[in-house]
């Protein structure tokens, strides 16, 4: 079955405690991406990866990194999480060159929540 | 980043009626996406459109991309429990970041 997952589910924290929230998926796809969902501000993105060793900044990425080893995965660090980086998070993942427009398909989410 | 407008925000209807949302933006996009949401779950692709003036139908869905490039719309007919959830459009850009900008969503109910 073509998927997304990620892991963990659910993670509640302290501040400062490095963190990171793994993400792979099945499917060859060369792009993939991480959102951050919060009430009344949608989804927004984090960081993307064109392809392996290939990573850049969306729309929010303060207080995050990101790696692309291998293809089929892309783990989201939080290297001293803060309160407001509680959040539920969703990695997403798309066919890649020569398909610029292909969807994005996306995990079941993550929820973090930093004490 | 910019949001959509989405709207309704929500709607409460019976069963067996139809539904309508839709999408407005100030810029321009390359593809409109619709997803719909399940608590717990991420989103799920249901319709993506490529052209402006395209509609495209998944079973009883509906989707239409607008010969402006600027909008979209979803329709449901003949609405059942099931279609429970929250419905985002999601609008891509033109560039290699493919970042999907979405709307607020639209949250779904249907009185059996």
């Amino acid at each position: 079955e073509a998927q997304v997952t990620q892991n963990p589910r659910y993670l509640i924290t302290v501040t400062g405690k490095k963190l990171t929230v793994t993400c792979s998926q099945n499917m060859n796809h060369e792009y993939m991406s991480w959102y951050r969902q919060d009430p009344g501000l949608g989804l927004r993105q984090i960081y993307y990866s064109m392809n392996v060793e290939v990573t850049d900044k969306g729309d929010v990425p303060e207080g995050y990194k990101v790696s692309r080893k291998e293809k089929r995965n892309f783990p989201l660090i939080l290297e001293s999480p803060s309160p407001n980086q509680t959040s539920l998070y969703f990695c997403a993942s798309s066919l890649g060159q020569g398909v610029s427009n292909q969807p994005q398909h996306f995990g079941d989410g993550t929820r973090l929540s930093i004490l | 980043g910019q949001q959509l407008n989405q709207s309704p925000q929500s709607m409460f209807i019976q069963e067996g009626e139809d539904v309508s949302m839709n999408c407005t933006s100030s810029s321009i996009f390359n593809t409109w996406l619709w997803y719909k949401q399940d608590p717990g779950e991420g989103p799920v692709l249901l319709i993506a459109l490529y052209k402006a003036g395209e509609l495209t139908s998944n079973g009883r869905l509906t989707a239409q991309f607008g010969i402006t490039r600027k909008d979209s719309f979803l329709n449901i007919s003949a609405s059942i429990p099931s279609d429970v959830g929250i419905y985002f459009c999601a609008g891509q850009g033109f560039t290699g970041r493919r970042a999907l900008t979405f709307g607020s969503g639209t949250r779904l109910q249907v009185q059996p």
